[in-house]
């Protein structure tokens, strides 16, 4: 059976700093992995995600994510954050072929000014 | 059309009543997920379609929980006999079916149901 642990329920960090969400995921068979944000009073939008091929993905705003097979660990990194980037971020995990996302509780990330 | 829409965006009921929500995903989507979120938790599957025919439901759609899918475009999902344990966010996604991998999910912005 999969799932997904994100330990941290809420992560607070000053504007300009580093931040690292942690995700750690168990299941038995391949998997993709991704990060979802959630911005207050909207839909989750996929940060990113990883399929195959590289272990590190990265965003468009900066983020990245490191897809570690050993550790089983898909850590959300950006070493610099914004106001903006005040969030809820989920991560999510799904087995080859399968049809649907299992999400961790989710991390709250506040940026302090 | 830019994205997954779901109305109501928000619900209050009382405990024994029913409620329906509607979601109408991105066009050409042919498949259509519900989830169910509540609070501090991740969103939970409850149930998809490929187009009109529901193909997969979760243990967590008990019998008093029905979603359609009647044309392979929106979706409703019904609650019968709410109670307040049902008091979540209910949200939707869809995503073209892929040739092979992964497509990705869109979400809408969510039905957020308080019973009381």
């Amino acid at each position: 059976a999969q799932s997904v642990t994100q330990l941290d329920s809420q992560v607070p960090v000053f504007e300009e700093a580093p931040v690292e969400l942690r995700c750690n995921y168990s299941s038995s068979v391949s998997v993709y992995l991704f990060w979802y944000v959630q911005y207050p009073n909207q839909g989750l939008q996929l940060l990113l995600k990883y399929l195959s091929g590289s272990t590190l993905v990265e965003s468009i705003n900066g983020f990245e994510a490191e897809f570690n097979k050993s550790q089983t660990s898909f850590h959300l990194r950006k070493p610099s954050v914004h106001i903006s980037d005040t969030a809820e971020y989920f991560c999510a995990v799904t087995e080859t072929g399968a049809n649907n996302l299992f999400f961790g509780t989710g991390t709250r990330l506040t940026v302090i000014p | 059309d830019t994205g997954v829409s779901q109305n109501p965006r928000h619900k209050i009921t009382k405990r024994g009543q029913n409620v329906t929500f509607r979601c109408d995903p991105i066009s050409e989507h042919n498949r259509l997920y519900w989830y169910r979120q509540t609070l501090g938790q991740g969103p939970e599957f409850l149930t998809y379609f490929q187009n009109e025919a529901q193909l997969e439901k979760s243990r967590l759609l008990s019998d008093r929980f029905s979603a359609e899918r009647p044309k392979g475009s929106f979706s409703t999902l019904e609650i019968q006999r709410t109670e307040q344990g049902d008091s979540a966010m209910y949200l939707c996604a869809s995503s073209l079916r892929p040739d092979s991998s992964y497509n990705e999910q869109f979400f809408g912005p969510g039905t957020r149901l308080t019973v009381l």
